[in-house]
């Protein structure tokens, strides 16, 4: 089956960095997708990786593991604006997306 | 620029009751669609997608239909409501099949009592 599994609740402090796991098994890879959603709104896209590796958009990162079916999403500097979901969704065979439930990321002052 | 939108944003139904939701896609031709339900706690779940005029693919067998009578327009619809149905709507878009950044609307917000 495809599974998604990523952690229910992350909370960190204004200022800091906070990495948001991802563990994923899905039938055929096509890439991971993350994805930033505040309550009661739609998701807006983040970033993808397609490729073992780092990528980095501002305060942004997200790594990708092909082989581990491992990803992290890791935010710098945080705001409180940050305050959101995370959404982790790899792309399979079918260029179908698989949504995990999300981490929701609680900012502290 | 391309624009989604979709409506109603907000709407209480009883149990039994029909559903309209809307979806238009502004500024490009041909899009892919995709209607997702978002219940509390849960990932994003596909209802349906389309890959053209009249081209409907159901991923979860249920008492919801799409529809999709223009190009750039996408219809979700059920005769009667379940309270099950309650949810978080959102409709998509991408470009291509196997363009995985998807375009959302405002979402819809559907509460069956």
């Amino acid at each position: 089956g495809q599974n998604i599994d990523q952690p229910t609740e992350m909370t960190a402090t204004e200022g800091a960095i906070v990495q948001i796991n991802c563990t994923y098994q899905t039938s055929g890879f096509n890439g991971l997708f993350w994805y930033q959603q505040h309550a009661g709104e739609a998701p807006t896209f983040l970033s993808y990786n397609v490729l073992d590796g780092l990528e980095e958009k501002g305060r942004f990162s997200s790594f990708l593991s092909r082989s581990k079916g491992y990803s992290y999403l890791l935010l710098k500097e945080l705001q409180m604006k940050d305050s959101a979901s995370y959404l982790c969704a790899p792309m399979d065979s079918n260029y179908q997306l698989i949504w995990g439930a999300g981490t929701k990321l609680i900012i502290k002052p | 620029s391309q624009t989604i939108h979709q409506w109603p944003a907000t709407l209480v139904q009883p149990v039994g009751s029909p559903l309209s939701l809307e979806c238009t896609v502004e500024g490009t031709s041909n899009p892919n669609l995709y209607w997702y339900r978002q219940a509390a706690g849960r990932g994003l779940q596909l209802l349906f997608y389309s890959v053209g005029i009249g081209q409907i693919s159901s991923e979860v067998p249920q008492n919801l239909s799409a529809s999709r009578p223009q190009d750039r327009q996408f219809i979700l619809s059920s005769k009667k409501l379940l309270l099950s149905d309650s949810g978080f709507y959102l409709c998509a878009w991408t470009s291509g099949r196997d363009t995985g950044e998807l375009f959302f609307g405002e979402g819809s917000r559907l509460t069956v009592l």
